[in-house]
């Protein structure tokens, strides 16, 4: 039982590149999450996905896209990337309700 | 302003000690409350629920006050491994799945 993967665990792109960070769960989670972490910002959420199907913005939604691929597995997508993204990116999971998530260990993502 | 705020710290205190924090939050209609721990460079990990009542999980304890907005974290008997970022977390309406956190208190013990 791995709880939640994330992959890459560090990633270097130059602005402009692209590139997609993948999540997965085995926990049979229905809902899942994409945050970044700032310095002095805390978490902000990116993403979610309630269920398999759905997807719903969060509080910084702008330059990224997402992808719940099935139940186990929810993407985010950099089209673009740009020196602002460069962050800690966590996805995580929870049965239902928000209270209890499950964090990957998340990316390190710096943009050049 | 913030929707949840915290002290960054840090807070530097002895094995053994008792040390509390508070956090803020400026949403009247906030619903649950929870604290995480985050260890240095590692994810966040939920520490425990926020009940109306208090409650209590070994040594540590906390509290909401929704009169005044607030809910803090009591620790004692303090222990080097507590050391970590304590981050605050609401769940606010309408309809929101997700939480809101907070940037963190980080508490230091020093053995």
């Amino acid at each position: 039982n791995a709880g939640v993967t994330q992959t890459p665990k560090f990633q270097v792109l130059k602005t402009g590149q692209s590139m997609t960070l993948q999540c997965a769960q085995d926990m049979n989670h229905n809902s899942m999450y994409w945050y970044r972490q700032d310095p002095g910002m805390g978490l902000r959420l990116i993403y979610y996905s309630a269920s398999e199907g759905t997807t719903d913005k969060g509080e910084v939604p702008n330059g990224y896209n997402v992808s719940r691929l099935n139940k186990r597995e929810f993407s985010l997508r950099l089209e673009s990337a740009a020196p602002s993204q460069t962050s800690v990116y966590f996805c995580a999971s929870s049965v239902g309700g928000a209270g209890e998530q499950y964090f990957g260990p998340g990316t390190r993502l710096t943009v050049t | 302003r913030k929707e949840v705020e915290q002290d960054p710290g840090p807070f530097n205190v002895p094995e053994g000690a008792t040390v509390a924090f508070n956090c803020t939050y400026s949403n009247s209609a906030s619903q649950s409350f929870f604290w995480y721990r985050q260890d240095c460079r590692k994810e966040p990990k939920l520490l425990m629920s926020v009940y109306s009542s208090g409650n209590e999980d070994g040594r540590f304890t906390a509290q909401l006050n929704r009169a005044s907005q607030y809910i803090s974290l009591l620790i004692r008997d303090s222990k080097l491994s507590d050391s970590a970022t304590y981050l605050c977390v609401v769940i606010s309406p309408p309809g929101r799945r997700a939480l809101t956190f907070g940037s963190g208190t980080r508490l230091q013990v020093q053995p």
